[in-house]
């Protein structure tokens, strides 16, 4: 499976835009890029999942390489309540390797008032 | 449609003694998960079922720990006895599609 790479932290100020990327230089052809948010005191939460170009949903977009060695997830106008940890995780969809994904250390987002 | 439900959230018990933790996974999931956490680090993997079956299972430390999942819906972990190292959370979650789950909020363990 890829190995991942992000930053550990990072801060923002309210209203901005946040981007956290994600490098996987090992990435393979079958591979998906998923990321997960976690609040304090809760389990990790299903954001945005993506395979190439540019994914956007209601709470993010997540932008993708045509080489897909990286991805970088985008929070639009942060606010306090976007204070977070974000997982970049990275598996194939589908057979038994989907199973096997490993959830690093992720990046702490502080969200600065 | 109710979540990932999981109890209880706090958990204190001293060294050596028995704690289970209890999940029941959304409906129609058939693939059910149960992490470790500890702090600062991401959650990692204990065991997996698909629907009744421990289908990976390698990183349980089964001289202690066992996990059970009745009728392929509720589950349950066990530790026997708990260890001051255990503490941490253990998060429950369960998928349709593998890449997709959804967590619940976890228990808390505290070994004293």
């Amino acid at each position: 499976l890829a190995k991942t790479t992000q930053p550990i932290s990072m801060d923002s100020y309210e209203g901005q835009e946040v981007n956290i990327t994600c490098s996987h230089n090992n990435i393979a052809t079958n591979d998906y890029i998923t990321w997960y948010q976690q609040f304090p005191s809760q389990g990790p939460r299903f954001i945005i999942q993506g395979y190439k170009t540019k994914v956007t949903n209601e709470v993010a977009s997540l932008f993708i390489p045509a080489d897909r060695k990286s991805s970088t997830l985008s929070l639009p106008r942060v606010s306090l309540s976007d204070t977070a940890v974000y997982y970049c995780l990275v598996g194939p969809y589908s057979g038994a390797g989907s199973y096997q994904l490993t959830f690093g250390k992720g990046t702490k987002l502080s969200v600065i008032p | 449609e109710a979540g990932v439900v999981q109890s209880p959230r706090y958990k204190i018990i001293e060294k050596k003694q028995p704690v289970a933790f209890w999940c029941n996974p959304i409906s129609g999931h058939n693939t059910l998960y149960w992490y470790l956490q500890n702090l600062g680090q991401g959650p990692e993997l204990l065991i997996r079922y698909e629907n009744e079956e421990a289908v990976d299972d390698s990183q349980l430390p089964k001289d202690r720990f066992s996990a059970e999942r009745l009728k392929g819906v509720d589950s349950t972990l066990k530790i026997q006895p708990a260890e001051l190292g255990d503490s941490a959370v253990y998060l429950c979650a369960s998928s349709v599609w593998a890449n997709v789950l959804t967590f619940g909020a976890g228990s808390r363990l505290t070994v004293l």
